[in-house]
């Protein structure tokens, strides 16, 4: 099974916002509405930030948001904090035999 | 609290065989299907096998299908992951996840994970 196409890096400096895009196909992304998204910071377990496509879980900040067009979901993340850096993964469901997969992840730079 | 705690990697040398355990603590653990995830040295994640509430439905990564076997035990609150004939590629830090609920319905997502737990397939 494919993983699902993210950017390899994104940077943006506080303050500003950032979009984090994530490719796959209508056989997942573009045709469910289960798009999820993880931070994790380095050593640490990945962290459910956002689920159906657009739905923050609670105690995520509502910097935090997504959204899909096509078969490309994308995380923004407005008013960039340090803490923001990290590495940030899709997800979806699909109708492969496999039902679920990852995309290849980005790595987040605040400058 | 909501809690998942992974144990059982080691070193292993390849064609060997390791047996996960995650013990899953401050929720229903009957209620949800489980998931192990991988993550290689350096990589990304990579979804391995998924069990439902009631055991009834498995599925696996064709990665790792017919070497594999995901299983739980509801009355001890575990999931276990039984690896035979492994491979210098299952080397990864190993981890449980609880998969979203909403009133039921499966969401696909992951909102619990566990710390995670090495495995290393060396000779």
């Amino acid at each position: 099974q494919s993983a699902l196409t993210q950017p390899a890096s994104v940077s943006g400096s506080p303050g500003q916002s950032i979009t984090i895009s994530c490719t796959g196909t209508s056989s997942d992304v573009g045709g469910y509405n289960y798009v999820s998204w993880y931070q994790q910071h380095p050593g640490k377990a990945p962290k459910l930030m956002i689920y159906d496509v657009s739905n923050r879980p609670s105690g995520v900040p509502d910097r935090f948001s997504g959204s899909k067009s096509g078969n490309t979901a994308s995380l923004t993340i407005s008013g960039l904090q340090a803490e923001d850096e990290a590495d940030y993964y899709c997800s979806s469901y699909t109708s492969s035999s496999t039902t679920r997969v990852f995309g290849g992840g980005t790595k987040l730079t605040v400058l | 609290q909501v809690q998942l705690v992974e144990s059982g990697g080691g070193l292993v040398k390849p064609g060997g065989s390791l047996r996960l355990s995650c013990a899953a603590s401050g929720f229903t653990f009957s209620d949800y299907y489980m998931s192990w995830i991988r993550q290689a040295p350096g990589k990304g994640l990579e979804w391995v096998s998924y069990i439902s509430s009631s055991s009834s439905y498995t599925n696996y990564a064709d990665s790792v299908k017919g070497r594999f076997t995901i299983s739980r035990d509801n009355a001890k609150n575990s999931l276990y992951l039984q690896m035979n004939s492994l491979r210098a590629e299952d080397t990864a830090v190993y981890y449980c996840a609880r998969e979203s609920l909403w009133f039921g319905e499966l969401l696909y997502a992951f909102d619990i994970w566990g710390q995670g737990t090495m495995v290393t397939v060396s000779s």
